[in-house]
Parts: structure tokens; C-alpha cells; sequence
């Protein structure tokens, strides 16, 4: 079964706190994506990498920056975290061309 | 005007029936068109894709795609209580391979 792995399902951090959230996929899909879900607002696009090392900016990339030094993995960190960055954050990844997404089971965060 | 745009919610159907969900779309250049579901506190479940004009049909789900007038829909036949999801429509457009997702139509179900 493949599958998108988020390596937290609930995490609370305090103000101020580097946050990882770490994804993993075992599809060897080339596209991976974050985006954040909030009531009322969708999901927004965050960051998304269509290859290892590359890296492109979404809708909201402010306060995050993501890594990708392999192609199973796509980090997703928030510099300081701040409260409105409470939010849920999914993972995706996806073949190149006209295909969905899988997402991962999501990590809701909590910035006290 | 937004990208995607669902028919606002909620949407209450008894069991039995069919259920609607709708989507239009901007980009005009759009080729592939999906739909997810999501339970409450769940990440989204891809359950439908469609890329021709016309119907595609998956047991008690139907979608529609109707590119000229940039408008895609999901049936839910025989609608039953653990259908009870929000629907997310989601479009990629001609900009990659990026989805754009509209904000969901939260369907009910009663018994």
C-alpha cells in the first residue's frame, strides 16, 4: 500500500520555536507539496519541489522554508513559530504529469 | 473571481438519494480534474479523476466534465450515511503540476 508519512500527527510549540515537520513518501513520486487547512480558508499551498534540491514557493511561503536533499523526504520549517501558524499541515506527492495527489495523514500544530 | 469554485454548503440529503456536489473553474486551459473526500479531522481521499468531457462512473460515484462551460460535478448515488464527508474539488491547471483546490462542500447524510 503506498503511502505519504508525516512524522507527527499533533504537535504544541511555543513561540519563537524552529519547527520541522518532516514527510516522507515511498511511491518515488517526483512532485511533493505542503499545504496548510484552515476553517473557512481551503488549503493553501505552502511550498511544493518537483525534484530533489529544487524548490518552489506556493500561495503562503511566508515564515517557511522547506528542504528536500532526497526525493522520498520534503521538510517543511517554520522559522519562528508564531500563533497564527496554528493550523493543520498536510503533505502531498504526486508523478510528474496529469495525476492526483496522495496526502499524508496530516500534523496538526499548536503554537502557544 | 475565485479559481475554483464549490456550490456552498452544507448539503443535507436523506439516505437513498442522490447527492450533487458542483465545481466550476477559471483556467480554461485546465486538463485534469479530481475529486477528494474528507472526513472530519482526516487528511483528503482521492476518489475520482476525470480528464474527458462527458461522465466517468465508479461504482455509486459519477463524475461529469463539461470543459466549455469550465464545470465538473460528482454524483452520489444511493447516498449512505458514511458519505457524510467535506468533498473537495481540485483542478490542475496549466500552470504544472499543481492542484488548485476549491474550499469544500460539506455533505451530510441522515439516516
Amino acid at each position: 500500500d503506498v503511502k505519504v508519512t508525516q512524522s507527527s500527527r499533533y504537535l504544541v510549540k511555543r513561540t519563537g520555536e524552529k519547527v520541522f515537520l518532516e514527510c516522507v513518501q515511498d511511491m518515488d513520486h517526483e512532485n511533493m507539496f505542503w499545504y496548510r487547512q484552515d476553517p473557512g480558508l481551503g488549503l493553501r499551498l505552502i511550498y511544493f519541489s518537483y525534484d530533489v534540491k529544487m524548490k518552489e514557493k506556493g500561495d503562503i511561503p511566508e515564515g517557511y522554508s522547506v528542504s528536500r536533499e532526497k526525493k522520498e523526504r520534503f521538510s517543511l520549517i517554520l522559522e519562528s513559530a508564531s500563533t497564527n501558524q496554528t493550523s493543520m499541515y498536510l503533505c502531498a506527492s504526486s508523478f510528474q504529469g496529469h495525476y492526483g495527489y496522495t496526502f499524508g495523514s496530516g500534523t496538526r500544530l499548536t503554537v502557544v | 473571481q475565485k479559481e475554483v469554485e464549490q456550490n456552498s454548503g452544507p448539503l443535507s440529503v436523506p439516505e437513498g438519494a442522490i447527492a450533487s456536489l458542483n465545481c466550476t473553474y477559471s483556467d480554461r486551459g485546465s486538463q485534469s480534474f479530481f475529486w477528494y473526500r474528507q472526513y472530519s479531522g482526516k487528511s483528503p481521499e482521492l476518489i475520482m479523476s476525470i480528464y474527458s468531457n462527458g461522465d466517468k462512473e465508479d461504482g455509486r460515484f459519477t463524475a461529469q466534465l463539461n470543459k466549455a462551460s469550465q464545470y465538473v460535478s460528482l454524483l452520489i448515488r444511493d447516498s449512505q450515511p458514511s458519505d457524510s464527508a467535506t468533498y473537495l474539488c481540485a483542478v490542475r491547471g496549466t500552470s504544472g503540476s499543481r492542484l488548485t483546490f476549491g474550499e469544500g462542500t460539506q455533505l451530510t447524510v441522515n439516516p
